[in-house]
């Protein structure tokens, strides 16, 4: 059974440009999570998506950061107009029902993507 | 804000138990306490979960207090390769389902 896929795993970017960052969720989730973990600092939650739905976007920056997850193909985190301040891990995670952890499931996580902004 | 408090950091000597304590004074009844790791550019790592009893897995064993206040996750037979981050979760319901993750102990096994 495959984990949670993203890609890239590392991604560079020059300021001003868009980033794409993408996560397949494990086979039979479909509720997705993404998380952001600056350079030397802890997991900072950014958004918790449903198929086609946005449950929890309390994370995410206003501006420039969005984030999808479509009825088909894999969750899309995308920055607009990089800043050096958006280079970081972003790590996606999946869990098999709505109330994840809540209920006693359990969320597993992606390897994580590496943003690099020069 | 997370709802743990745990050390910074502690030590380990190879081959010997390493026990990892938590502290969620504040944990409500519906939620469960999770555990885990990450290693150094690493996704984070599920190690064991539990609401009320205590739970044993191939990782490890986590042992919850009869007052749900604190846990301890103990690694029975510590390796270099358990040298990581280690995060004490509770899961807020209130919070929609989602993990928030605090500062965690930096674990380090020593040969």
């Amino acid at each position: 059974n495959a984990g949670v896929m993203q890609n890239p795993r590392h991604l560079v970017r020059r300021r001003g440009q868009e980033a794409r960052l993408r996560c397949s969720p494990m086979k039979g989730h479909s509720h997705v999570y993404w998380y952001r973990q600056l350079p030397e600092e802890g997991l900072k939650f950014m958004v918790y998506l449903q198929k086609e739905n946005i449950i929890d976007e309390s994370g995410m920056p206003k501006e420039r950061f969005s984030a999808e997850f479509p009825k088909e193909g894999p969750s899309i985190l995308r920055i607009q107009q990089v800043v050096r301040g958006d280079s970081a891990a972003y790590f996606c995670a999946s869990s098999p029902l709505r109330t994840g952890p809540s209920s006693g499931n359990t969320i597993y996580f992606g390897e994580g993507s590496w943003l690099t902004v020069v | 804000d997370a709802k743990t408090t745990q050390p910074t950091s502690m030590d380990c000597a190879e081959g010997r138990a390493a026990n990892l304590p938590c502290n969620h004074s504040t944990i409500s009844g519906n939620e469960y306490v999770y555990w885990y790791r990450q290693i150094h550019s690493q996704g984070p790592q599920y190690i064991i979960h539990g609401l009320k009893n205590n739970e044993t897995n191939e990782m490890a064993s986590l042992i919850i207090t009869e007052d749900r206040k604190s846990s301890t996750l103990i690694l029975p037979h510590a390796t270099l390769r358990d040298t990581a981050v280690y995060y004490c979760i509770v899961s807020d319901y209130n919070q929609g389902g989602k993990l928030i993750f605090g500062q965690g102990t930096e674990l380090s096994v020593k040969p």
